[in-house]
């Protein structure tokens, strides 16, 4: 099975900061690789599929990148919307999810 | 307005079973692959089972495998998890959720969630 993990577990920001989250696969994967954002008590949100291409009404502050194994979530200009957790997410005939990253406050 | 709405779960003795619906309306429900994914308190997500649009293709997460099953029946909009053998470690919120497309398998609605609580 493809693993995905995720780093760092925490990352601790300011608000207009530039932040990039990480999400390693332990194999190379296509580019149906997804990335959610979730908020304390919420359902996920998905912010980026096809590894690059933005969800409906997703900020473009938000981009996605990678291929192969390495994939990288980018947030330009970090907003007090933003903190949250972040995962990423491939399909192999089955889905899975990585770990998370906190995206808290500094 | 597209919506996922989940029913169904609450607190349940170790070995009992639940069954899980998940309620579709504003999209045609019959096009699109469905999902459950779930979350224990605290941790991440993890995915529990899918099953295609006309439910000749279904998956299941090893952790589940020969104790849930998953079914949908177009013609009511909805989707369900049998869930037998719990046990605590099948405690969490459980999602359903929505792919894109029979291509794109990324998640782009979800429902509110329902937890289960697998306790004595």
């Amino acid at each position: 099975d493809i693993v995905l993990t995720q780093s760092p577990a925490t990352l601790s920001v300011s608000p207009g900061e530039r932040v990039t989250l990480a999400c390693r696969t332990s194999q190379s994967i296509n580019n149906n690789f997804a990335w959610y954002q979730q908020k304390p008590g919420q359902a996920p949100r998905l912010l980026i599929y096809g590894a690059s291409t933005r969800a409906t009404g997703i900020p473009d502050r938000f981009s996605g990148s990678g291929s192969g194994t390495e994939f990288t979530l980018t947030i330009s200009g970090l907003q007090s919307e933003d903190f949250a957790v972040y995962y990423c997410q491939h399909d192999n005939n089955w889905l899975a999810f990585g770990g998370g990253t906190k995206v808290e406050m500094k | 307005e597209v919506q996922l709405v989940e029913s169904g779960g609450g607190l349940v003795q170790p070995g009992g079973s639940l069954r899980l619906s998940c309620a579709a309306s504003g999209f045609t429900f019959s096009d699109y692959n469905m999902n459950w994914v779930r979350q224990p308190p605290g941790k991440g997500l993890e995915w529990v089972s899918s099953i295609s649009d006309r439910s000749h293709y279904i998956y299941y997460a090893d952790s589940v495998r020969g104790r849930f099953t998953v079914s949908r029946d177009n013609a009511k909009n909805s989707l369900y998890l049998q869930m037998n053998s719990l046990s605590a470690e099948d405690t969490a919120v459980y999602f359903c959720a929505k792919s894109m497309s029979w291509q794109i398998s990324a998640l782009d609605i979800w429902g509110q969630g329902t937890l289960v609580t697998a306790s004595s």
